[in-house]
């Protein structure tokens, strides 16, 4: 079944404590992305990527980090989470940039006290 | 900077069809209408996408005016699984960079039994 897989799904944490939030697709996508869901903003894209060793930043990238070493994982990074960044995140993969229909995953609720 | 509107909610008997309308006043020549639902909390779905011309998938229509500055999505036999929010958002078909879906506020779509 094609798919985008999201670990974990739910997590709460305290601040300054390192966090790793994974996500993978086995359609064989080159286009990657990770977005935030919060109340009134809808959803704002964090971190892309074009394809293996090619990352980029969104609209909300500050206090993340991605990295794209294999074609099928888009693993996001909070260095020191802070409180601002409890949010529902979102991981989605498409063939392309141009690719009309985005496959999402279905999210990791974050709480970080 | 909203490119659609949409009505906050709207209701819809079971078994009958949901007409969901979006106005794009600004939309530009190379802006593509789609559309995308979220379940409660779950990742978005891509339902249904198009140009000028009405679309129609397993899944949906989409209609769209001759003049482009609106559209309707047409659930034809709503269920009670079709309870969610619903997206329309434009954007060009072919981009580089960051394929980023400007999520607005949607439509709530409550199926009633």
């Amino acid at each position: 079944e094609a798919q985008v897989t999201q670990n974990p799904r739910y997590l709460i944490t305290v601040t300054g404590k390192k966090l790793t939030v994974t996500c993978s697709q086995n359609m064989n996508h080159e286009y990657m992305s990770w977005y935030r869901q919060d109340p009134g903003l809808g959803l704002r894209q964090i971190y892309y990527s074009m394809n293996v060793e090619v990352t980029d930043k969104g609209d909300v990238p500050e206090g993340y980090k991605v990295s794209r070493k294999e074609k099928r994982n888009f693993p996001l990074i909070l260095e020191s989470p802070s409180p601002n960044q409890t949010s529902l995140y979102f991981c989605a993969s498409s063939i392309g940039p141009s690719s009309y229909e985005q496959y999402f995953g279905p999210g990791t609720r974050l709480t970080v006290t | 900077d909203a490119k659609t509107t949409q009505p906050t909610s709207m209701d819809c008997a079971e078994g009958r069809a949901a007409n969901l309308p979006c106005n794009h006043s600004t939309i530009s020549g190379n802006e593509y209408v789609y559309w995308y639902r979220q379940i409660h909390s779950q990742g978005p779905q891509y339902i249904i996408h198009g140009l000028k011309n009405n679309e129609t998938n397993e899944m949906a229509s989409l209609i769209i005016t001759e003049d482009r500055k609106s559209s309707t999505l047409i659930l034809p036999h709503a269920t009670l699984r079709d309870t969610a929010v619903y997206y329309c958002i434009v954007r060009p078909r072919y981009q580089t960079g960051a394929n980023n879906l400007f999520f607005g506020t949607g439509t709530r779509l409550t199926v009633i039994p």
